[in-house]
């Protein structure tokens, strides 16, 4: 499985554009990418899932560049509720055998101030 | 629309005792089930999970163990609890046929507290 590195924390101010890098340098060519979000005392909820170019949806876009070795996550103009864990995670269920093992890395706290 | 329970919500146990915590999903068949754990301030580790009745993975060895005697119910115990057992106990799901992309759906959690 592919290992993720992501920025441990990050601070922003409501209204802005946040933009959450993942780096995935051994990303295999089954491998899809994925972004979760937690709230503090709840379970990850699923924000995002791309497997190459740009993908948004009503919450959030994920850019993936054609070497597909990082992702972005962006978040835009966020809000005080957007404060939380950000994981980034890269894994192909197939391969796996069917089921879905992702490895959840520490994540990126992302803060958002008044 | 698919459900996922976990109860209790959350334990306070003393060094020692048994521990049963259980999780339910309702809703959908054949389920993929999870059990993870949160220490405080760290990313979910996997402990086990489920492809099926009575199939069971272990991803981490320690003095837990994992059992699903029903379709879609999961259960995560203990014979003794050490104070390393401590943290946020969360079930996950996710649908059992996989083409490529998937999501896991998560439970309410149980915190849990060794003492």
């Amino acid at each position: 499985l592919a290992k993720t590195t992501q920025p441990i924390s990050m601070d922003s101010y409501e209204g802005q554009e946040v933009n959450i890098t993942c780096s995935h340098n051994n990303i295999a060519t089954n491998d899809y990418i994925t972004w979760y979000q937690q709230f503090p005392s709840q379970g990850p909820r699923f924000i995002i899932q791309g497997y190459k170019t740009k993908v948004t949806n009503e919450v959030a876009s994920l850019f993936i560049p054609a070497d597909r070795k990082s992702s972005t996550l962006s978040l835009p103009r966020v809000s005080l509720s957007d404060t939380a864990v950000y994981y980034c995670l890269v894994g192909d269920p197939v391969f796996s055998g069917g089921y879905n093992k992702l490895i959840f890395g520490a994540g990126t706290r992302l803060a958002v101030h008044p | 629309s698919q459900t996922i329970h976990q109860w209790p919500a959350t334990l306070v146990q003393p060094v020692g005792s048994p521990l049963s915590l259980e999780c339910t999903v309702e809703g959908t068949s054949n389920p993929n089930l999870y059990w993870y754990r949160q220490a405080a301030g760290r990313g979910l580790q996997l402990l086990f999970y489920s492809v099926g009745i009575g199939q069971i993975s272990s991803e981490v060895p320690q003095n837990l163990s994992a059992s699903r005697p029903q379709d879609r119910q999961f259960i995560l115990s203990s014979k003794k609890l050490l104070l390393s057992d401590s943290g946020f106990y969360l079930c996950a799901w996710s649908p059992s046929l996989t083409s490529g992309s998937d999501e896991q759906y998560f439970g309410p959690g149980t915190r849990l507290t060794v003492t």
